[in-house]
């Protein structure tokens, strides 16, 4: 199975909203909730900022947003500050015990 | 606070073995599902391989399936994955990571990764 879609990049200006996308197919992100977001900076471990959608584990701010619409799931992140600038990651399950990753999105805060 | 410390990484030969070990501390190990997902230089997250809290159920990536063993001893705390015929496209980062209670299918607890190189 492929992939998931994620631009390339994406950035915004300090306290301004960016949302980042990631389309799927019906099989995977369209057919199932288990949708989450990571995020990653440069030689560090990934962290979880949101699951099944849009549930936010402890600790991770509420600027930090999710939705989906059909085969797409969205992140959005409100408010931008410094250290949101880094990788961000999709992933969802794609059913036969299969879980798919995004590509990655750069996000640059200018 | 839960601590996942992987260990086991190296350089090793096209066709060799090697033994991933994630020693986890700070929760009730046998209650979560854990993962392995891996990262080659410079490119994105690949999911690997995921089992159930009891070890009794296993899941395996296509790019990986027949070539690696996922594991665990809930004695010890310790997730495993031995990997098999390594390729050089398994040259990557590998992360061990804890399932939040309510989604199997995701990790809210990460290891620092260790490296695992194949080259001859």
């Amino acid at each position: 199975q492929s992939a998931l879609t994620q631009p390339p990049s994406a950035s915004g200006s300090p306290g301004q909203s960016v949302t980042i996308s990631c389309t799927g197919t019906s099989s995977d992100v369209g057919r199932y909730n288990y949708v989450s977001w990571y995020q990653q900076h440069p030689g560090k471990a990934p962290k979880l900022m949101l699951y099944e959608i849009s549930k936010r584990p402890s600790g991770v701010p509420d600027r930090f947003s999710g939705s989906k619409s059909g085969n797409t799931a969205s992140l959005t992140v409100s408010g931008l500050q410094l250290e949101d600038e880094a990788d961000y990651y999709c992933s969802s399950f794609a059913g036969s015990g299969n879980l798919l990753f995004g590509g990655g999105t750069k996000l640059t805060v200018l | 606070e839960v601590q996942l410390l992987e260990s086991g990484g190296g350089l090793v030969q096209p066709g060799g073995s090697l033994r991933l070990s994630c020693a986890a501390s700070g929760f009730t190990f046998v209650t979560y599902g854990m993962s392995w997902v891996r990262q080659a230089p410079g490119k994105g997250l690949q999911w690997v391989s995921a089992i159930t809290g009891s070890g009794g159920n296993t899941y395996y990536a296509d790019s990986v399936k027949g070539r690696f063993t996922i594991s665990r001893d809930n004695s010890k705390n310790t997730l495993y994955l031995l990997m098999n015929s390594l390729r050089a496209e398994d040259t990557a980062v590998y992360y061990c990571a804890k399932a939040p209670i309510d989604d199997f299918w995701s990790g809210c607890d990460w290891g620092q990764g260790t490296l695992v190189t194949v080259s001859s």
